[in-house]
């Protein structure tokens, strides 16, 4: 199985601010996701980051908000700009192996914005 | 919309075999059925996945029925830590890493 890291695990933020979420992962991966969970809900994918291009953002999310960079197989950060309490939400990123058809999750990170 | 149908929480003793039911009549022939359980906010932890056969891991089993339309899956003996919720989701195609997550169900085990 793939072994995810996530800095950092935890935040407290003011609103009108950006944190930068970073995805470490153990091993080479094709696919790497982002995920959000809003404070009671399931999961709700944001978006894939994509190596060498642009993120392909899920419909309700956009760039501007939620930039994501993917520079090499194992690493990809996301940033959430500009921030209202709104943003309060678990961040998570996951990776999906091709070599056994299984998709991991990371620990996440919670965010809270004040 | 999630494309699966859980029982909202299911109650469990301690030792006992947990059976957790999923139906997903409109799964199509190249989507696995994963299960994943997530404890106290933590991030999903993967459980098991199966295509059309049934499968057993160190952690869990999984019944898929012949017609695909529903499965089950067995937490052989179960223990309080496994009270979580437990999400099963139906993914393949070209929506591989695409998991779309329903309301899960809340598995309680008690003493």
């Amino acid at each position: 199985s793939a072994v995810i890291s996530q800095k950092p695990s935890r935040d407290i933020c003011q609103r009108g601010t950006s944190l930068t979420i970073q995805c470490q992962v153990d091993s080479q991966v094709t696919m790497m996701f982002w995920y959000r969970q809003q404070p009671g809900q399931s999961l709700t994918l944001i978006a894939t980051a994509n190596q060498g291009s642009e993120a392909t953002y899920e419909s309700g999310f956009v760039i501007d908000k939620f930039p994501i960079s993917r520079p090499n197989l194992t690493f990809s950060t996301l940033t959430v700009s500009n921030m209202s309490p709104e943003d309060s939400s678990i961040y998570l990123c996951s990776v999906y192996t091709q070599a056994h058809n299984e998709q991991f999750f990371g620990p996440g990170t919670r965010l809270t914005v004040l | 919309d999630a494309k699966t149908t859980q029982p909202p929480s299911m109650d469990c003793a301690e030792g006992r075999a947990a059976n957790l039911p999923c139906n997903h009549s409109t799964i199509s022939g190249n989507e696995y059925v994963y299960w994943y359980r997530q404890i106290h906010s933590q991030g999903p932890q993967y459980i098991i996945h199966g295509l059309k056969n049934n499968e057993t891991n160190e952690m869990a089993s999984l019944i898929i029925t012949e017609d695909r339309k529903s499965s089950t899956l067995i937490l052989p003996h179960a223990t309080l830590r496994d009270t979580a919720v437990y999400y099963c989701i139906v993914a393949g195609g070209t929506s591989y890493g695409k998991l779309t997550f329903g309301q899960g169900t809340i598995l309680t085990v008690h003493p």
